[in-house]
């Protein structure tokens, strides 16, 4: 498979549990985007890493959400002590450079994860 | 800061009728735009872009879009849809410069086509 793919697909977590979601991106994408998408919304930006350089956090709801890439590839988003307002699906995506470009611009997107907090 | 606006959360239509789902967008700067449709239970898959040139252009599954810069609009259109177009569709901008910037999207319009 050549796509972004995510795991957990669905995740069930007790408020105050902490979770970790994977992204795998596509081989070789320098860029990688974490985005998240309440019910009836569209996606919400999150994080942006390139490599393994965190350029961009500005919109992480709150420092109980942290995200990593340390190898330049796979990256995990991290919630710490999980309240019911986390519930959302949470989205990765990865796209080819990190300059903006004709055709290196877009985005692909993974399946995302479904976070239901209880 | 960049803003995306679709005004129509649902759009009914029957198939083989046109149908066209509108998006307006506000930016300081110069941007890039994009259609990206929504499966249920799946990820966003691209449509189609505008990146620069002919301000019409054409997507997968026989969608076109047209740029329009004076009314900052890029509306999504189909001559003919087909039951299997029944999906969630995002508008999404994101700023043309020298960097991969994040895409915003709207807040999605959700086409439905019955028989």
């Amino acid at each position: 498979g050549a796509g972004v793919s995510q795991s957990p697909r669905y995740k069930v977590a007790k408020r105050g549990q902490d979770v970790a979601l994977r992204c795998d991106p596509i081989s070789g994408h320098v860029s990688l985007f974490w985005y998240q998408q309440a019910l009836g919304q569209g996606p919400e930006f999150l994080t942006y890493f390139q490599n393994e350089a965190q350029l961009d956090k500005s919109g992480l709801p709150s420092d109980r959400f942290f995200a990593e890439r340390p190898e330049g590839s796979v990256s995990t988003l991290k919630i710490q002590r999980t309240q019911q307002e986390d519930s959302a699906v949470y989205l990765c995506a990865s796209s080819i450079s990190g300059t903006s470009g004709v055709v290196r611009d877009t985005q692909y997107f993974g399946p995302g994860t479904r976070l239901t907090v209880l | 800061a960049q803003s995306v606006t679709q005004l129509d959360s649902q759009v009914p239509v029957f198939e083989e009728a046109p149908v066209e789902l509108r998006c307006n967008y506000s930016s300081s700067v110069s941007v890039y735009l994009f259609w990206y449709v929504q499966y249920p239970n799946q990820g966003l898959q691209l449509l189609l872009k505008y990146l620069s040139g002919s301000t019409l252009v054409k997507g997968i599954n026989g969608f076109e879009a047209e740029f329009n810069k004076s009314q900052t609009s890029f509306h999504l259109r189909k001559p003919s849809v087909h039951i299997s177009d029944t999906a969630e569709y995002f508008c999404a901008v994101t700023r043309n410069t020298g960097t991969a910037s994040k895409l915003t999207f709207g807040t999605g319009t959700r086409l439905q086509v019955t028989l």
